[in-house]
C-alpha cells in the first residue's frame, strides 16, 4: 500500500467552528488530490497540488482552502464548517510521469452538527 | 472539458457469472482512463488503467477493460464474479494536460448473490 495517511480518522464538530484535516504521504509524490464523497455523487475534486505551494480549485472548493508547504503534508482547512459538509474525506497521491494514477488514504469522516 | 457516466447504478450477479459494468466517457483530449474498487468503509483501490497503450487493459483479480474510442466506453468486464466482488467501483476519466485532475463516475454498487 501506498504511504498515505489521513487525521483524524473521525471527527463531529459544530456548525461555524474551523475544521483541519491533514493528509500525509511517505512517498514524495508530486500529486496531491482532496475529494469528498457522498452518496450518489462518487468522488469529487474540492483541491489539488502540483508541488509544495502549487495549489488549484476543483469542482467543488467554495467553503474550502489548503495548504501545502511541504511535499509530505496536504492540508484541508474548512474555515467555518457547515453541515452541507458532513462527508468522508478522501485525500489522493499521484507521482509525476504516471499518468495521473492515484493512490488513496483511509479517508476521514467529518460530522458537522 | 471532461465528464463520466456509469450507466448502472446498481449491477446484480450470481457468483460464477459474468460480471459488466459499463462506462462511457467524454474528453477534450486524449484520456486517460481507469477502474477503482471501494470495499464497504475502505479506500480506493486501483483495479486498472488505460493509458493509450494496448485497447483491452488487464487488472487485478481477474477484471479487464476495453477502451472504444468509437464508443467512448471503457466497459469493466470478469468472466465469472466472486463473493469477495461485491463492492462499489468508480470510472474516472483524467486529462494530461490539466495535472491529473479527474472526473469520477457516480458508481456502481455490484451485488454478488450465492
Amino acid at each position: 500500500d501506498a504511504g498515505i495517511t489521513q487525521s483524524p480518522r473521525h471527527k463531529v464538530t459544530e456548525t461555524g467552528t474551523p475544521v483541519t484535516l491533514r493528509c500525509h504521504q511517505t512517498e514524495n509524490h508530486r500529486y496531491m488530490y482532496w475529494y469528498r464523497q457522498d452518496p450518489g455523487h462518487g468522488l469529487r475534486l474540492i483541491h489539488y497540488s502540483y508541488g509544495v505551494k502549487d495549489t488549484d480549485k476543483g469542482e467543488v472548493s467554495d467553503g474550502y482552502s489548503v495548504s501545502r508547504s511541504k511535499t509530505e503534508d496536504f492540508l484541508l482547512t474548512l474555515e467555518s464548517a457547515t453541515s452541507s459538509q458532513t462527508s468522508v474525506y478522501f485525500c489522493a497521491i499521484s507521482p509525476q510521469g504516471s499518468s495521473y494514477e492515484q493512490y488513496f488514504g483511509p479517508g476521514t469522516r467529518l460530522t458537522v452538527t | 472539458a471532461q465528464s463520466v457516466t456509469q450507466l448502472d447504478s446498481h449491477v446484480s450477479v450470481s457468483e460464477g457469472t459474468p460480471v459488466l459494468l459499463r462506462c462511457n466517457y467524454s474528453s477534450s483530449y486524449s484520456p486517460s482512463l481507469f477502474w477503482y474498487v471501494q470495499h464497504p468503509n475502505k479506500g480506493l483501490q486501483l483495479l486498472l488503467k488505460y493509458t493509450s497503450a494496448a485497447t483491452l487493459v488487464k487488472g487485478i483479480n481477474g477484471f479487464e477493460a476495453e477502451f472504444k474510442k468509437s464508443e467512448t466506453s471503457f466497459h469493466l468486464t470478469k468472466p465469472s464474479a466472486h463473493m469477495s466482488d461485491a463492492a462499489e467501483y468508480f470510472c474516472v476519466v483524467t486529462a494530461y494536460t490539466n495535472a491529473g485532475k479527474s472526473t469520477f463516475g457516480d458508481g456502481t454498487t455490484l451485488t454478488v448473490k450465492p
